[in-house]
């Protein structure tokens, strides 16, 4: 099947800590990789993507990169901010059953505390 | 323009109300999409719409009817809501939807409480 895993939050930090959320998947086929994240009471903003193995995805210092080998797509920052406060999904987009679908993870909850 | 706009943001239904969510997006995707959010959970898929016709259905309560009147505009109408149906509506678009590679793009969402 198609499955997306997160390591399990909450993750807090202290600000111009380093990041890592890791992020593994189960797809049948070659599925395209996103994270998204979502600020409180929002709705989710596609952060970055990669759509094919070995692709690195990057967006406002996350980066992550597309490991067929490990089936994996960890979410990283070098310095976060208190800015980057929220909710982190990673998914991945796959034909299931004839249709193209998003599958999500369950979401990493990151506080970065001043 | 990359944004989907959601109409109302907030909304209180009682359980014998009707009333409709409204999603629009002009970059003119032809897959546009309604998720519902719990607190503390991942969207789930509740319609797909391709083309403005109904493409897949996650086994909705009729209660929930989708509407997608033409190319930028998706609708959910709601009719004798449950409390349990309290949450964040989603829309999203997205090129159509035989494009693996192409992202979603998702609104601001609708608040929904079911009293």
């Amino acid at each position: 099947g198609n499955s997306v895993t997160q390591m399990e939050g909450p993750v807090t930090l202290s600000e111009e800590a380093f990041l890592t959320i890791n992020c593994t998947y189960t797809a049948t086929g070659y599925p395209s990789l996103f994270w998204y994240v979502q600020y409180p009471g929002e709705g989710l903003q596609l952060l970055l993507k990669a759509t094919k193995a070995d692709d690195k995805g990057s967006n406002k210092g996350f980066e992550a990169t597309y490991r067929k080998e490990t089936t994996s797509f960890h979410l990283e920052k070098g310095s976060v901010q208190v800015s980057d406060s929220a909710v982190y999904f990673c998914a991945l987009r796959a034909l299931i059953q004839g249709a193209q679908k998003l599958v999500f993870g369950q979401g990493t909850r990151l506080t970065i505390n001043p | 323009d990359t944004e989907v706009t959601q109409t109302p943001k907030h909304l209180v239904m009682g359980m014998t109300n009707k009333k409709s969510l409204k999603c629009e997006q002009h970059m003119g995707h032809r897959a546009m999409y309604w998720y519902k959010q719990k607190a503390k959970k991942p969207p789930e898929l509740m319609f797909v719409y391709s083309y403005e016709k109904l493409s897949i259905n996650e086994s909705v309560p009729s209660r929930f009817s989708p509407e997608c009147p033409n190319s930028s505009l998706l609708n959910l109408h709601l009719h004798a809501l449950q409390p349990e149906d309290s949450a964040l509506y989603l829309c999203a678009s997205s090129q159509e939807r035989g494009q693996g590679g192409a992202e979603a793009f998702f609104g601001q969402g609708t608040r929904l409480t079911v009293v």
